[in-house]
């Protein structure tokens, strides 16, 4: 299925830093969320955000839900090394499920 | 949080066998499943989706006949790669979702064919 475009499709930073990354589309959504996935796992759930404008957060994590509803932003603040992985975003609008590209990310410590 | 389950982890068979997958929500019941192949440092591929007591959807490329799929239950979906091939070995991950929401995915199957 369609595939929502993020950026970076890579990040290499120094642990402490912080970290931004975003998920746009040409369509609208109704539904945005995160995940997060380690080498060899299955994505885990970060951040679910339904309505345009929202901002939630999850420990040291945050992301908004644009107020155009066709992009979203997801933030970590202070990186750990166990924050390594791969992050998705994923759309949802009607009855359809889309999921980003991905980002990469390595912490340096 | 919602839990699904895949069994097994990992599978090695020989080339021409079949293999089943499982995929299991154990804490919710799953109106719709569906199963997913990742290859290395890529995004997660959309293969099927099955919604419990009807016949799969199957996404363009992907051959119904090659990978079986079987939803019995509101917790149980199989996918069964039939006569694999090396071209097969790949990570594949199910996930489930109650009506359409968050997906909640398992923790993969990686399928390697000799």
């Amino acid at each position: 299925g369609q595939q929502l475009n993020q950026s970076p499709q890579s990040m290499f930073i120094q642990e402490g830093e912080d970290v931004s990354m975003n998920c746009t589309s040409s369509s609208i959504f109704n539904t945005w969320l995160w995940y997060k996935q380690d080498p060899g796992e299955g994505p885990v759930l970060l951040i679910a955000l339904y309505k345009a404008g929202e901002l939630t957060s999850n420990g040291r994590l945050t992301a908004q839900f644009g107020i155009t509803r066709k992009d979203s932003f997801l933030n970590i603040s202070a990186s750990i090394p166990s924050d390594v992985g791969i992050y998705f975003c994923a759309g949802i609008t009607g009855n359809q499920f889309y999921f980003g590209t991905g980002t990469s990310l390595t912490v340096i410590p | 949080g919602a839990v699904v389950s895949q069994h097994p982890s990992r599978v090695i068979c020989k080339s021409g066998t079949s293999v089943k997958i499982e995929c299991r929500s154990l804490d919710f019941q799953a109106t719709t499943m569906f199963w997913y192949r990742q290859f290395p440092k890529k995004s997660l591929m959309l293969m099927a989706t099955s919604n419990e007591g009807s016949k799969a959807t199957y996404e363009q490329g992907v051959e119904k006949d090659k990978f079986l799929i079987n939803h019995a239950s509101l917790t149980l979906s199989t996918l069964t790669v039939t006569s694999a091939h090396p071209e097969d070995s790949s990570f594949y991950i199910c996930s489930a979702t109650w009506l359409v929401n968050e997906q909640f995915f398992g923790p993969g199957t990686r399928l390697t064919v000799l």
